[in-house]
């Protein structure tokens, strides 16, 4: 089973306007943490956000925000005032652990590519 | 600030050969990871680090090897290289599990 999922392959915003990219995700572990991560056409991987599971406010980051709902389990990306360089892949991952021993790992969704029209 | 830093950046191979992927860190981060990601799908694990001196398989580790002889170096060798590994392959760090992960430039990789 998917453990997260992003539903959105690609999405258009037009430059200056807001955009919420979704993301949910399925995990039993009462902690786990929620990352955002953009992918230019450069290939480079940024982080951009991250959202625990007991924070109690959700995270802002600049232009990044994260509407984080527990109870639905998403975590989706809210990019304000989109920029032309904002244009990229979006990828979510949530933190998984992996072992007893408490190592984790990131799980990725598949990604949302998000195009910036001017 | 280096950061995270992949060597090489793009490597073409035949089926059979071998070779090693260098990733370095200079963040004296503890965890070490190497993915791989492949079109239409986001990146999955190979083969992660907790620390210096240890290893452990990921999602999907079958035809990789790897080592963490020191703590800034992780190693991804492909002991009998095929087609199916080629991909794009990243590697990251991080101070701890649940802090982000740091990630390098990737290594473009074909298999003819």
């Amino acid at each position: 089973a998917q453990k997260i999922t992003q539903t959105q392959p690609g999405m258009f915003v037009q430059e200056k306007e807001a955009v919420t990219l979704d993301c949910t995700y399925d995990t039993s572990d009462p902690s786990y943490g929620l990352f955002w991560y953009k992918q230019p056409s450069s290939g480079e991987m940024i982080f951009l956000i991250y959202q625990g599971s007991y924070d109690q406010q959700n995270a802002t980051e600049g232009r990044y925000s994260l509407n984080f709902q527990k109870a639905r389990k998403s975590a989706n990306l809210v990019i304000s005032a989109s920029q032309l360089g904002d244009s990229a892949m979006y990828f979510c991952a949530m933190r998984e652990r992996i072992s007893q021993g408490g190592s984790e790992k990131l799980v990725f969704g598949k990604g949302t590519k998000l195009t910036v029209n001017p | 600030n280096a950061g995270v830093t992949q060597t090489p950046k793009f490597r073409v191979l035949k089926t059979g050969q071998s070779m090693t992927l260098l990733c370095a860190q200079d963040m004296n981060h503890e965890y070490m990871y190497w993915y791989r990601q492949d079109p239409g799908m986001g990146l999955r694990l190979i083969h992660y680090s907790v620390g210096e001196g240890t290893t452990a398989k990921g999602e999907v580790p079958d035809g990789y090897n790897v080592s963490r002889l020191k703590k800034q170096n992780f190693l991804l060798g492909l002991e009998s290289a095929a087609p199916s590994q080629t991909s794009v392959y990243f590697c990251a760090s991080s101070y701890s599990s649940s802090q982000p992960q740091h990630f390098g430039d990737g290594t473009r990789l074909s298999i003819l």
